[in-house]
């Protein structure tokens, strides 16, 4: 399988929370990122985690990290229209954002 | 922000034919630029680190001569896909390394479509 996997869609209505989901199979995996990824852009990063965190809040979104279960999560609070987009769960062992593992990313739809 | 222009966005060619795809970051010099490619349903995966005035770092299994890589500017990074052929169709990206803060900033990616 892949070393970094997510589900393929999400689809929620406005105004519910999304929660997106990845598992990841490097136990050395030093720092773990979430981006996004709107039609026609490139990828910007929204968060990303230490691997030594457990959660992390930004505004609307939370990062879980359950390292026991290499298992990231990014939860999206009063989700709107713009939320719309394709999200990629990543992970590194170095310092710094140089050699990324990618998921597959999972699209997001958000339906009015 | 910066901003990394990635062109063109979309190609189809025929079987045979070599593809050029360009990277550019417009506002801040890059000595590291990243290639990706994505198969339907498969992850984005890191195929090539691209080093300005020196050979790039292929990962495993992606062959060399295949994905020619130049990084001859500051600037720009080029992904020549030589003899293209139906199974290299796929979803291309680049990422350029801002160095003064270490941060990743992506092309927004070429679909090719090898026919």
């Amino acid at each position: 399988g892949e070393d970094v996997e997510q589900s393929l869609f999400l689809s929620v209505r406005e105004g519910d929370s999304s929660v997106i989901n990845c598992t990841y199979t490097d136990s050395s995996s030093t720092y773990l990122y979430w981006y996004k990824q709107e039609p026609g852009a490139g990828l910007q990063l929204l968060t990303y985690i230490f691997s030594n965190m457990d959660m992390k809040q930004d505004q609307r979104l939370t990062v879980l990290l359950n390292k026991k279960d290499k298992h990231l999560s990014l939860r999206i609070a009063d989700t709107q229209t713009g939320d719309s987009a394709i999200y990629f769960c990543a992970e590194s062992k170095k310092t710094g954002f140089q050699k990324l593992v990618f998921g597959t990313g999972t699209r997001l739809l958000v339906s009015p | 922000g910066a901003v990394v222009s990635q062109h063109p966005s979309r190609v189809i060619c025929k079987s045979g034919t070599s593809v050029k795809i360009e990277c550019r970051s417009l506002d801040f010099q890059a000595t590291t630029m990243f290639w990706y490619r994505q198969f339907p349903k498969k992850s984005l995966m890191l195929m090539a680190t691209s080093n300005e005035g020196s050979k790039a770092t292929y990962e495993q299994g992606v062959e060399k001569d295949k994905f020619l890589i130049n990084h001859a500017s500051l600037t720009l990074s080029t992904l020549t896909v030589t003899s293209a052929h139906p199974e290299d169709s796929s979803f291309y990206i680049c990422s350029a390394l801002f160095s003064r803060n270490e941060k990743l900033f992506f092309g927004s990616g070429t679909q090719l479509s090898v026919l």
